[in-house]
This record gives C-alpha cells, structure tokens and sequence, in this order.
C-alpha cells in the first residue's frame, strides 16, 4: 500500500548551514509531492511542491529534489535559521485520483543552534 | 482573509459524549479535509470531501462523521468520544483538481477525552 517515510526523525543543524531532509516514498503511482513545514503548535504549511515531470524545483531558500528511480526526494534548506526549526512532512499524491488527498509521512524534526 | 477557522481551539471532553469540531474557510475551496495528529507522528486523513454534497472515508473513519451541506462548513463529528480520540484535529482545504493540490490547514483543535 501506500506508504511515506522519513529517513531521519531528527536533524540538528548550526545557524547558518544548509539542511537536508530526505523523503522515501513506496507507491511507484504517486506523481505529485508536496512539502509542508509545522510550527509547535500550529498547522502544517505549504513549502514547495514537485510534480513527477520534473526532478528539481527551487523556491526561496529552499530546493526540492525528485528521484523517481529510487522513489527519493529531498528538501534542501540554505542558510538554515533558528526560524526554520519545525517538523517537515513530505506528502504524496496521485492526480487523477480524489482531489486533493495526500499520504503524509511521520516528520522530521529540525531542530538549528545558534 | 481568515483562511480556515476552527473551534474550539481546545476541549476536554468526558468520554460517551458528543462533540462537533467545527472548520470554516472562505477560500471558496472544493475540497475539505479533517485530520487526526497524534503526538509525534504524521497527519492521518479521518474523512474528506471533494465538493459541497458529498464525502468520502480516510484512513481512520471509525467513531466519527461529517457533513458537507456548503462548501465552507464541513463540521466533524465524534458521536461518543472515547479515550482514543485524545489528539489534535487539523481542517485542511485545497482548491480544485487538477489545477492545484496543496492543502491549507487551520490551526487545529486539541482534544482531550477522558
């Protein structure tokens, strides 16, 4: 079945330097992905997302890497900042299927030192 | 612009009673979402809706229920609450398919069944 998970559930990182938070994902049918930062105490928000066409994506500080190969993907994190401490979820989805519904994996924790 | 909106923000409730979480949002969004996060882990799909008019089961149906009579309101019910419906309950909508499948999350409601 479906099935998303994180590599790492924790990462600590220095102010400053870049993170990666990496993303398996099973379901070989899954074409869209989405990454989603949480704040302590409140709701998941949207990153960046990444459709299957494609293998890289930027955003602002931020770099999404697909590898469909090995159902891999990845969020880069330059310049990390202690406003970036959060869980990050990846999710994946399938178009074409019930608009919207997305599998979450558990999360990873990032946690940056001053 | 609210986004979505959710009550309360949080509840403790004796077990065997009812309780509706409510979620709103004026986004003029298609598709709604209700979500259970249970501490420490990902974000499991309870129920969803892809339109005013219908809805559809999740990963984790069982104990509660949900109506979606317009397309902002789209209230999640708990008929008798158990101790294992303690967690924290996230709304989410998203735009139509296939133009876009990010999720926007209210701010979640912590519930506490004892």
């Amino acid at each position: 079945g479906e099935s998303v998970g994180l590599h790492l559930p924790t990462l600590s990182v220095q102010e400053g330097d870049n993170s990666i938070i990496n993303c398996a994902y099973s379901n070989s049918a899954s074409d869209y992905f989405i990454w989603y930062k949480q704040e302590s105490g409140k709701g998941p928000q949207f990153i960046i997302d990444i459709r299957s066409n494609m293998d890289k994506r930027q955003g602002q500080r931020v770099t999404v890497l697909l590898n469909k190969t090995v159902k891999h993907l990845s969020l880069q994190i330059a310049a990390t900042q202690p406003g970036d401490s959060a869980v990050y979820f990846c999710a994946e989805n399938i178009q074409n299927t019930n608009a919207g519904k997305s599998t979450f994996g558990d999360g990873t924790t990032l946690t940056v030192k001053p | 612009i609210a986004g979505i909106t959710q009550a309360p923000t949080s509840q403790i409730l004796a077990a065997g009673r009812r309780m509706t979480l409510r979620c709103t949002q004026d986004m003029r969004h298609n598709a709604m979402y209700w979500y259970r996060q249970d501490l420490g882990l990902g974000l499991r799909l309870i129920h969803y809706s892809n339109t005013a008019g219908t809805t559809g089961k999740g990963e984790v149906p069982d104990g509660y229920s949900v109506s979606r009579a317009n397309t902002d309101d789209f209230p999640l019910t708990l008929a008798s609450a158990v101790p294992s419906q303690t967690s924290v309950y996230f709304c989410a909508s998203s735009p139509s398919a296939p133009s876009s499948y990010e999720q926007y999350f209210g701010p979640g409601t912590r519930l506490t069944v004892t």
